[in-house]
């Protein structure tokens, strides 16, 4: 069964600085690779997803994030955090081609000082 | 193209009765996923539905059931509901391939007294 680790809970960050969110997942086969964003009271909106190919994959709203084999990881970063980037951040592994469930880690909150 | 949409948003319930969600996927999506949402569990699979077909289940008591109809729409119900039922439950959907997208729509936040 696959499983997904956030190992943050909550990071804080200032306007303007760097952000890495971690993720780590465990799956027998070749992962396919989510990050979601959810704001308070909202749905789940997807910033980027890997199935295959280049390791660096570019979502939206200036994310990216690179699938590391060798350490089983996932990592979300952006170069330059806006006060509106405030949210909560879930990594996903979605299992098979044909029936599909996503597995979500616990997620990590990110809280922005002006 | 509209969005995943859920009705009702919000409900409240008591202990021991039952409720029914609705979830309206994109149009032209027939595969239709339900996930819980709680502080302590984080977000759970319950269930995905393809073609009025339980295709996948979750971990889930059997007091959590779908279907799904033949326009695509989806329900879910749970019945005898319990105090651990209040949750955000979220339904997505996603078109047909293997790197289609799984969209998310606001979800029925549910409260059992």
């Amino acid at each position: 069964a696959q499983s997904v680790t956030q190992p943050d809970i909550h990071i804080t960050v200032s306007e303007g600085a760097s952000l890495e969110l971690r993720c780590n997942y465990s799956y027998g086969a070749t992962p396919y690779l989510f990050w979601y964003v959810q704001s308070p009271g909202q749905g789940l909106q997807l910033l980027l997803k890997y199935f295959s190919g280049d390791t660096l994959v570019q979502g939206i709203k200036g994310f990216e994030a690179e699938f590391k084999r060798s350490q089983s990881s996932f990592n979300l970063r952006k170069p330059s955090v806006h006060w509106s980037d405030a949210a909560e951040y879930f990594c996903a592994v979605g299992a098979g081609a044909g029936s599909y469930q996503l597995t979500f880690g616990k997620g990590t909150k990110l809280s922005v000082i002006p | 193209k509209a969005g995943v949409t859920q009705t009702p948003r919000y409900l409240i319930k008591t202990r021991g009765q039952q409720v029914t969600l609705s979830c309206s996927p994109i149009s032209g999506h027939r595969s239709v996923s339900w996930y819980q949402q709680t502080p302590g569990q984080g977000l759970q699979f319950l269930f995905e539905y393809f073609s009025e077909t339980q295709r996948n289940k979750g971990n889930f008591p059997g007091r959590f059931s779908g279907r799904q109809f033949s326009n695509s729409r989806s329900e879910m119900n749970v019945s005898t509901l319990e105090l651990g039922d209040s949750a955000l439950y979220l339904c997505a959907s996603r078109g047909e391939g293997y790197q289609e997208t799984q969209y998310f729509g606001p979800g029925t936040r549910l409260l059992v007294l």
